[in-house]
């Protein structure tokens, strides 16, 4: 059975500070990896996705690594601001079409 | 596109009473999921379907819990009876398969659902 997990469960930062989140998995038979970002009470709103093939995406600020064969994923931030506040998740997409979710890593950057 | 649309978007019930929760998924998408999260447990699949028939079900937690997919645009899911332990923000996502196989969910807002 696929196990995501994230580390740190919390961090907190100063603004501008450049950072990485971590997420590991316990099967290498993925089919992508996805990052999501959750506000409190919202939905989740998808920031990159890798596949399988792929050994990173970048987006803006936001840099995702995939390291397939080691189970390892990091997402970077740079310059981080205020408004990155929130919660992130990575996701794993196994046989089926599904995405088996990680702990998530809360993340707040202060002024 | 207006993304995944689910209502409602939040729900207070007490035990024992059947709640429905609604989902239209982004027009086109021929896959759509059934999501719950909670402190305990994080985000589950509880069930998907691909082109409206159900593919895996074997996150749905019990035999109160049913869904169903009448169409392209519209799903369900159904708990009868509810009860407290339910309590959980339940999403629904859809997703098409890219060119390339890639295979990005898009999630809706999520139906807040109290039972007391």
């Amino acid at each position: 059975k696929q196990e995501v997990t994230q580390i740190p469960a919390a961090l907190s930062v100063p603004e501008g500070e450049n950072l990485v989140l971590n997420c590991s998995f316990t099967d290498s038979a993925i089919y992508n990896l996805q990052w999501f970002r959750q506000d409190p009470g919202k939905g989740l709103t998808s920031l990159l996705l890798i596949q399988s093939s792929q050994r990173e995406q970048t987006s803006g600020r936001l840099n995702a690594s995939l390291d397939k064969s080691s189970g390892r994923s990091t997402l970077y931030i740079a310059a981080s601001q205020p408004g990155d506040s929130a919660t992130y998740l990575c996701a794993v997409t196994g046989g089926g079409n599904k995405l088996t979710f990680g702990t998530g890593t809360q993340l707040k950057v202060e002024l | 596109d207006a993304g995944v649309i689910q209502s409602p978007r939040h729900e207070v019930t007490e035990m024992g009473q059947e709640v429905t929760l609604r989902c239209k998924p982004i027009s086109g998408h021929n896959s759509l999921f059934w999501y719950r999260q909670t402190m305990m447990r994080g985000l589950e699949l509880l069930i998907y379907f691909n082109n409206n028939v159900p593919i895996d079900d074997s996150g749905m937690p019990e035999d109160r819990f049913s869904a169903k997919m009448p169409n392209a645009s519209f799903s369900t899911l159904k708990i009868q009876p509810s009860e407290p332990r339910d309590s959980a923000v339940y999403f629904c996502a859809s997703s098409f398969p890219g060119a390339s196989g890639e295979t990005e969910q898009y999630f809706g807002p999520g139906t807040r659902l109290t039972v007391t």
